[in-house]
């Protein structure tokens, strides 16, 4: 039982680049989500999905993209990089909890992180 | 704009002491949870209290809420070197549609020396 693996762990970019961060949880949690961790500023939600097919714009969402194909994986797309998209990303998932009017989620299970550095 | 404040930004204690940390947050909510970070490391979920309970304990780990002044607290007792962490607190607010998702605040850097 992984978790919630993220890869790749390290990436340095060019202004302008792409690339795509992969996340994957064999936990079946319907919930998933991205985060950005940037010193004296928290996590800041980016995306996140309810459930496959589904995501949903967060707190920080401009200049990036998600995917929820498949249950399980959840993708970030970084289309044409910038120096402020320097930033520790992590990646989230959780389970939703059932027989409630409103949904809420319980605790959330992190990767590990990717280091990302757009020079 | 984040949810959650800690207070304070950095703690540091000696090994054994208790070490106490606050959280204010703006809105109502749902629930806050905790959530503590090694260096380099991702988060790891410590501990979720509702928003009808007022107090919690995880082994050493004791967590209060107050609705009415919108505030948490986290008390780790006979601190260890092993407890050294950034320390989170997230909430989740129903009310504004965010029953699925968290907010986290900026953070306690605890240092627990030997």
């Amino acid at each position: 039982n992984a978790g919630v693996t993220q890869t790749p762990k390290f990436r340095v970019l060019k202004t302008g680049q792409s690339m795509t961060l992969l996340c994957a949880q064999d936990m079946n949690h319907e919930y998933m989500y991205w985060y950005r961790q940037d010193p004296g500023m928290g996590l800041r939600l980016i995306h996140y999905s309810v459930g496959e097919g589904t995501t949903a714009k967060g707190e920080v969402p401009d200049g990036y993209n998600v995917s929820r194909l498949k249950k399980q994986n959840f993708l970030l797309g970084l289309e044409s990089a910038a120096p402020s998209q320097t930033s520790v990303y992590f990646c989230a998932s959780s389970y939703y909890r059932p027989g409630q009017i409103i949904a809420t989620n319980e605790k959330l299970f992190f990767g590990s992180g990717t280091q990302l550095s757009v020079l | 704009s984040q949810q959650g404040e800690e207070d304070p930004q950095a703690l540091s204690i000696q090994e054994g002491e208790n070490a106490t940390m606050n959280c204010s947050y703006k809105t109502s909510i749902n629930n806050l949870q905790w959530y503590r970070q090694n260096s380099g490391r991702g988060l790891v979920h410590l501990i979720l209290i509702r928003s009808n309970e007022r107090e919690k304990h995880s082994g050493r780990l004791r967590v209060t809420l107050d609705t009415s002044k919108k505030s948490s607290s986290l008390l780790i007792t006979a601190s260890r070197a092993a407890d050294t962490a950034s320390y989170f607190c997230a909430t989740t607010n129903i009310f504004t549609g965010g029953g699925n998702k968290l907010t986290f605040g900026t953070g306690t850097q605890l240092k627990v020396e030997l």
